[in-house]
């Protein structure tokens, strides 16, 4: 499975953009790059994923680059309830190889 | 959709005793439950993977005879904490993979987690 490098932690005003990174250099070809959170005592829950392109959904887009060795998750309009920890996940599909391992990932801290 | 159940969701045992956590896909069919543990300050590791019908695998130090899956059917799997010690205490949390989605891509959903505590 692929490596990924989180900051610890990060600072976020309510109401702004946040900006997630993770490096993923280690990614193979048919990996793809999920991210997932996890409120506090609670069980994680899926936010998105994407293999080569952008990806955008109701909760968050994700950017990948060209060369797949990063990703950026970004939350457009931060609230409050966003405070928790993300986990950038490389992983392959399948039931077979649907492992998902969890590193440390990114305390991301919603201010008002 | 996609709702995932854990029941129960703390539980507070005697060292010694055995504990069954039940976890449940509500409104979908999931060939596949993942089990994973979260000690306190640290991320989920998993533990095991199940499939319906088939004999549980798990990872790399994790006793298969002290932790007992059973995956009977498609809403269903369990786990069994057995002679329960307090360094089994900790966050317990499954996951379940929807049927014929998880051929694409790995989307899994996860239970709320139950809280077990041996005294």
């Amino acid at each position: 499975d692929a490596k990924t490098t989180q900051p610890p932690s990060m600072d976020c005003a309510e109401g702004r953009a946040a900006n997630l990174p993770c490096n993923h250099s280690t990614i193979s070809g048919n990996e793809y790059v999920y991210w997932y959170r996890q409120i506090h005592s609670q069980g994680p829950q899926y936010i998105i994923h994407g293999l080569k392109n952008n990806e955008t959904n109701e909760m968050a887009s994700l950017i990948i680059t060209e060369d797949r060795k990063s990703s950026t998750l970004i939350l457009p309009h931060a609230t409050l309830r966003d405070t928790a920890v993300y986990y950038c996940i490389p992983s392959r599909g399948g039931t077979s190889y649907g492992k998902l391992t969890f590193g440390q990932g990114t305390i991301l801290t919603v201010h008002p | 959709g996609a709702v995932v159940s854990q029941h129960p969701s703390w539980v507070i045992c005697k060292s010694g005793t055995s504990v069954k956590i039940e976890c449940r896909s509500l409104d979908f069919q999931a060939t596949t439950m993942f089990w994973y543990r979260q000690f306190p300050k640290q991320s989920l590791m998993l533990m095991a993977t199940s499939n319906e019908g088939s004999k549980a695998t798990y990872e790399q130090g994790v006793e298969k005879d002290k932790f007992l899956i059973n995956h009977a059917s498609l809403t269903l799997s369990t786990l069994t904490v057995t002679s329960a010690h307090p360094e089994d205490s900790s966050f317990y949390i499954c996951s379940a993979s929807l049927l014929g989605l998880a051929i694409a891509y790995n989307e899994q959903f996860f239970g709320p987690g139950t809280r077990l505590t041996v005294l």
